[in-house]
């Protein structure tokens, strides 16, 4: 069984058009996570919520916009891609806000 | 913001050696994790630490939690090709608000020749 899963794993599209990441975990957590990984492997937090809740919110265009339905679940919507949004976008998933979190296999996005 | 400096940046090693890589922060983590990356893959937990001074083994990995709550280090012995990837250390500082957020190191290459 998947633990963290994504969807979709690759993601090809133009710039200026929208599109959506989603995310589900079935641990039974009830904090998510959305990170950035960029060219030179470095990752970087974007987004948490915790029980629906947003509680991170680090410096992110608006153009990004999570929305988690429920504790098993965050989605990632990105509005007027540009070039610099090409990266591997990564969810995870911890028990509470505290420790270990548990990644999924990634997004990799490419906006030409 | 936190700064986390992770070292070395690369490795090459023979099959058989012992690896050794560590990160420093600028500031004091109450949890220290270690996750290992394949290409293609997303990050994979290796090794949780939550206490000073605490040494975690997990098979031929161990890593400590360093004294002053400003290190971590992880070694790996008796290396096999399948150590094969990307390593990166992670801090949490867990005391409220952003300080929720991990906070990752670059990355330690390690490449094992056969």
């Amino acid at each position: 069984d998947t633990a963290v899963s994504q969807t979709p794993k690759y993601l090809v599209t133009q710039m200026g058009n929208d599109k959506s990441i989603k995310c589900e975990q079935n641990l039974g957590h009830d904090t998510m996570y959305w990170y950035k990984q960029d060219s030179k492997k470095f990752l970087k937090i974007m987004f948490s919520y915790n029980n629906k809740e947003l509680i991170i919110n680090e410096t992110v265009p608006n153009r990004f916009s999570p929305k988690s339905p429920d504790k098993a679940h965050l989605n990632l919507h990105i509005n007027s891609l540009e070039l610099g949004d090409s990266a591997v976008y990564f969810c995870a998933s911890s028990q509470s806000r505290v420790g270990e979190q548990y990644f999924g296999p990634g997004t990799r996005l490419t906006v030409t | 913001g936190q700064q986390l400096n992770q070292s070395p940046q690369s490795m090459f090693i023979q099959e058989g050696e012992d690896v050794s890589m560590n990160c420093t922060s600028s500031s004091i983590f109450n949890t220290w994790l270690w996750y290992k990356q394949d290409p293609g893959e997303g990050p994979v937990l290796l090794i949780a630490l939550y206490k000073a001074g605490e040494l975690t083994s997990n098979g031929r990995l161990t890593a400590q939690f360093g004294i002053t709550r400003k290190d971590s280090f992880l070694n790996i012995s008796a290396s096999i090709p399948s150590d094969v990837g990307i390593y990166f250390c992670a801090g949490q500082e867990g005391s409220g608000g952003s300080n929720y957020k991990l906070t990752f190191g670059k990355g330690t290459l390690l490449t094992v020749n056969p």
